[in-house]
């Protein structure tokens, strides 16, 4: 069964511009997670979707993030404009839903550096 | 809201020694515990959990112990081999019907043939 599916994988860019990721989950994972990792340091959640629905955003930078999860399967982060600050990998990761000790299958990460 | 500190940041032992890695998290709250393996280039991945009525799991060379009153858990990796070498972050998770990991700021393992 294939895992979490993300990409790019690698992503430059110029500070100012726009930047897409794209996430596609474990097939039957209704909870999808968008992570943040800084060089050197633990991911940090950025949004985590029920379906549809974000029911977490509080760590999400709305004046410049932006993310969707149309139709409950895939997911979309998007960043406009890009800071510098932002260079980090972003992860993906999904889990069955209702489970608040299950395991978190994450994707291999988007690396974007913003130049 | 939760904080969870890991060290030490890097770690470096021969192969067959053991490793240990510690983590101190501050909400009496949190109630799960997992450790996730990251090898280079890839996401993290869970390899042992602990649940706070538990106080020591064990899966073959990997083990997790938890102490709730002094709020720390350990892993425990014995009989070290290369493929063992990743960075290894510690998290908790507090039970509010959804899963919302805090993660430490991970171990660099470098095990020496």
């Amino acid at each position: 069964e294939a895992g979490v599916v993300q990409s790019p994988r690698y992503k430059i860019i110029e500070k100012k511009q726009p930047v897409a990721f794209w996430c596609n989950p474990i097939s039957g994972h209704n909870t999808l997670y968008w992570y943040r990792q800084n060089l050197g340091q633990g991911p940090e959640l950025l949004i985590r979707y029920e379906n549809e629905e974000a029911v977490d955003d509080s760590q999400l930078p709305k004046d410049r993030f932006s993310a969707e999860r149309l139709k409950g399967v895939d997911s979309t982060l998007k960043i406009q404009p890009a800071e510098l600050g932002d260079s980090a990998v972003y992860l993906c990761a999904s889990s069955l839903a209702g489970e608040y000790t299950g395991e978190l299958f994450f994707g291999e990460g988007s690396r974007l550096t913003v130049l | 809201g939760e904080n969870v500190e890991q060290h030490p940041s890097t770690l470096s032992v021969q192969e067959g020694d053991s490793a240990v890695i510690k983590c101190t998290y501050s909400d009496s709250a949190s109630n799960y515990f997992p450790w996730y393996k990251q090898e280079l280039g890839k996401g993290p991945q869970l390899i042992i959990d602990i649940r706070s009525n538990v106080g020591e799991k064990k899966d073959q060379r990997i083990a997790v112990t938890l102490n709730k009153t002094a709020k720390h858990f350990s892993l425990h990796i014995t009989e070290t081999q290369p493929e063992d070498s990743a960075v290894y972050f510690c998290a908790a998770s507090i039970n509010t019907g959804f899963q919302k990991l805090v993660f430490g700021t991970g171990t660099r393992l470098l095990v020496s043939p």
